[in-house]
């Protein structure tokens, strides 16, 4: 079945870029998603991409998307504490099902 | 204001003891959908409803039922629940599936002894 795979953990210094990474397998997404889960919450969307699209910038966050490699990216310029969260990525598997990753826990130091 | 909501937000459970947690949305969207969330496996689709009167199987469906009377309303319920169903459950909702924001509920910390 689809797959969607993140590493489970990043350090990162406050004011340095953060990158997260994704892939995935279902070549069929026509969005894909990333999500911020803040402790004790659930998740909020922080920004999409079309699968046509190769990146997209909205202020601090630049989203790559690579479809041959079913690679996609998430980067956080500037990273500060209020940045620290789990990022999940989401594809939407082409039938109304949404395929989620495991979850990249992102702690910036201080 | 726009929310979704569930209910109860936390419960403990036997095995075998049929449950019921609510979800409900005040946004008019047609999109509704129920997730897990276990540690290293990320959030896991259980169910998703289209609209009202239709639904359908995510990736773990297993062990759970839901119902789709009202656009407002999609309770997830746990006829005979295991303690493989302890977890953190989401409901979320959307205006339609796809491109639209899926906005999500504060979870439910379910635990079945």
């Amino acid at each position: 079945g689809e797959d969607v795979e993140q590493s489970l953990f990043l350090s990162v210094r406050e004011g340095d870029s953060s990158v997260i990474n994704c892939t995935y397998t279902d070549s069929s997404s026509t969005y894909l998603y990333w999500y911020k889960q803040e402790p004790g919450a659930g998740l909020q969307l922080l920004t999409y991409i079309f699968s046509n699209m190769d990146m997209k910038q909205d202020q601090r966050l630049t989203v790559l998307l690579n479809k041959k490699d079913k690679h996609l990216s998430l980067r956080i310029a500037d990273t500060q504490t209020g940045d620290s969260a789990i990022y999940f990525c989401a594809v939407d598997s082409g039938t109304y099902k949404y395929i989620f990753g495991t979850g990249t826990r992102l702690k910036v130091l201080a | 204001e726009a929310q979704v909501t569930q209910n109860p937000r936390y419960l403990i459970t036997v095995t075998g003891k049929k449950l019921t947690v609510t979800c409900s949305q005040n946004m008019n969207h047609e999109y509704m959908s129920w997730y897990r969330q276990d540690p290293g496996l990320g959030l896991r689709q259980i169910y998703y409803s289209m609209n009202v009167e239709v639904t359908d199987k995510g990736d773990v469906p297993e062990g759970y039922k839901v119902s789709r009377k009202e656009k407002r309303n999609f309770p997830l319920i746990l006829e005979s629940p295991s303690p493989n169903q302890t977890s953190l459950y989401f409901c979320a909702s959307s205006l339609s599936p796809l491109v639209y924001e899926q906005y999500f509920g504060p979870g439910t910390r379910l635990t079945v002894t």
